[in-house]
């Protein structure tokens, strides 16, 4: 496995704005994913994205991966102050055992 | 919706003592994890768990650790002889391959 670098570190928008958070990783992939940390608690699976697919969609999530440039995004559109958390990626390479592995990941602050 | 849960939500244990953290995956699920996170810092991989034997494990994962599915529905995590370095978050996750589903945690404190 290899860990994606979560960019930016933190982030702070008022609610009913767009988040955008960016990950990068060093190797080729299978899939890569997406996950939501609340302060203290556990991650929470949101969306995965598959190498032969260039974006995809869940409610108000939007993910693309770009494999040439070793990058995926993650979008949430009209955000709310519930969406405040710790978001990371797990790139998921073609020989994983299975562990993901996290980064710092982005922490997303939306003010009400 | 099926969650993985996790008893207890916390445990306090002196140093030394052995502390067993449970954890009932979501029951059609086939691999399990337990990771941890320390305050403040990233959440990390111990050990995954297919077919019945530890498939991988971190050098976190030493001889004090162990798990253990003992009756085809609980997942543990045994810790043999606590350390203060090991207070942190622990987190049991169960998946079918790709995607894994954690549970709340059980947050360790050791004194």
């Amino acid at each position: 496995s290899q860990q994606g670098e979560e960019d930016p570190q933190a982030l702070s928008i008022q609610e009913g704005e767009n988040a955008t958070m960016n990950c990068s990783y060093k190797t080729s992939i299978n899939n890569l994913q997406w996950y939501r940390q609340n302060s203290g608690r556990g991650l929470v699976h949101l969306i995965l994205i598959r190498s032969n697919e260039r974006e995809k969609h869940s409610g108000r999530l939007r993910v693309t991966l770009d494999t040439s440039k070793k990058s995926s995004s993650l979008l949430i559109t009209a955000s709310r102050a519930a969406d405040t958390a710790s978001y990371f990626c797990a790139p998921d390479p073609s020989s994983n055992t299975g562990k993901l592995i996290f980064g710092q990941g982005t922490t997303l602050q939306v003010k009400p | 919706e099926p969650e993985v849960t996790q008893t207890p939500s916390h445990q306090v244990t002196q140093m030394g003592q052995e502390v067993i953290l449970r954890c009932v995956p979501i029951s059609n699920h086939l691999y399990f994890y337990w990771y941890r996170q320390i305050l403040g810092q990233k959440v990390e991989f111990l050990v995954s768990f297919y077919n019945n034997e530890i498939s991988e494990k971190s050098e976190i994962f030493d001889d004090q650790f162990s798990v253990e599915r003992p009756d085809g529905s609980n997942f543990t995590l045994k810790i043999r002889s606590t350390k203060l370095e090991d207070s942190a978050m622990y987190f049991c996750a169960s998946g079918i391959r790709e995607t894994q589903y954690f549970g709340p945690g059980t947050r360790l404190l050791v004194l």
